[in-house]
């Protein structure tokens, strides 16, 4: 079935470590974006991709960085993991043109003690 | 950049009629669009604007007026499983979307 996948479901961290949330979408989008959603604030972007070999910074870029290595992975790493990046994260991708749309994974729900 | 408003929450009867408002400003505006949201789940994808007007779907309607910054959305002959949260996102020229913080729908029997 085409879409969108995001592993772990859920994870518990320790402050300090580092963290790799996985996204892998098998409809050939181009662009990709990860979001994080935090209760009263809503959707924010983090780190977007428009095309295989490039990266962009979103809203809230600050302790993740991202690689776009081929077209269907879109890893997002925490390098050393704090508490106030205790979140639910979303996967999201779209073909990149003019009136495209972007399609959600599940999300990773994440809890940094 | 974005700022987009919309209420937090409403409350509606089964089979009634709910308008959620949006209103936003932008600095580069390149459509609107509204996602569904249930609790525990994903954002899906239930409507998209870009020019003045009204978009219907089925039991749902978006209007936008770029003039104005305000965009509804309209949930008719509501559901029990139309309960979610309803998030309001603007696209810029970058083809990036930043959202609102979204609009807690409750239907009620």
């Amino acid at each position: 079935i085409a879409g969108i996948t995001q592993a772990p479901t859920s994870q518990i961290l320790a402050a300090g470590r580092r963290m790799t949330l996985r996204c892998t979408q098998d409809m050939r989008h181009n662009a990709m974006y990860w979001y994080r959603q935090d209760l009263g604030l809503g959707l924010r972007l983090i780190h977007y991709s428009n095309t295989a070999g490039t990266t962009g910074k979103g809203e809230v870029p600050d302790g993740y960085s991202v690689s776009r290595a081929n077209t269907d992975d879109f890893p997002l790493t925490l390098a050393s993991a704090v508490p106030s990046q205790t979140s639910v994260y979303f996967c999201a991708s779209s073909d990149g043109t003019g009136g495209d749309t972007q399609y959600f994974g599940p999300g990773t729900r994440l809890t940094v003690l | 950049g974005q700022n987009i408003d919309q209420p937090t929450e409403m409350t509606a009867t089964e089979g009634a009629i709910v308008q959620i408002n949006c209103t936003y400003q932008t600095s580069g505006f390149n459509g609107l669009f509204w996602y569904q949201q249930h609790a525990g789940e994903a954002p899906t994808f239930l409507s998209y604007n870009v020019l003045d007007g009204l978009e219907e779907k089925g039991r749902f309607s978006s209007f936008l007026s770029r003039s104005k910054g305000y965009s509804y959305l309209l949930l008719k002959e509501l559901q029990m499983k139309d309960s979610a949260s309803y998030l309001c996102a603007v696209r810029d020229r970058d083809y990036k979307l930043s959202f609102g913080a979204g609009t807690t729908v409750t239907v009620r029997a």
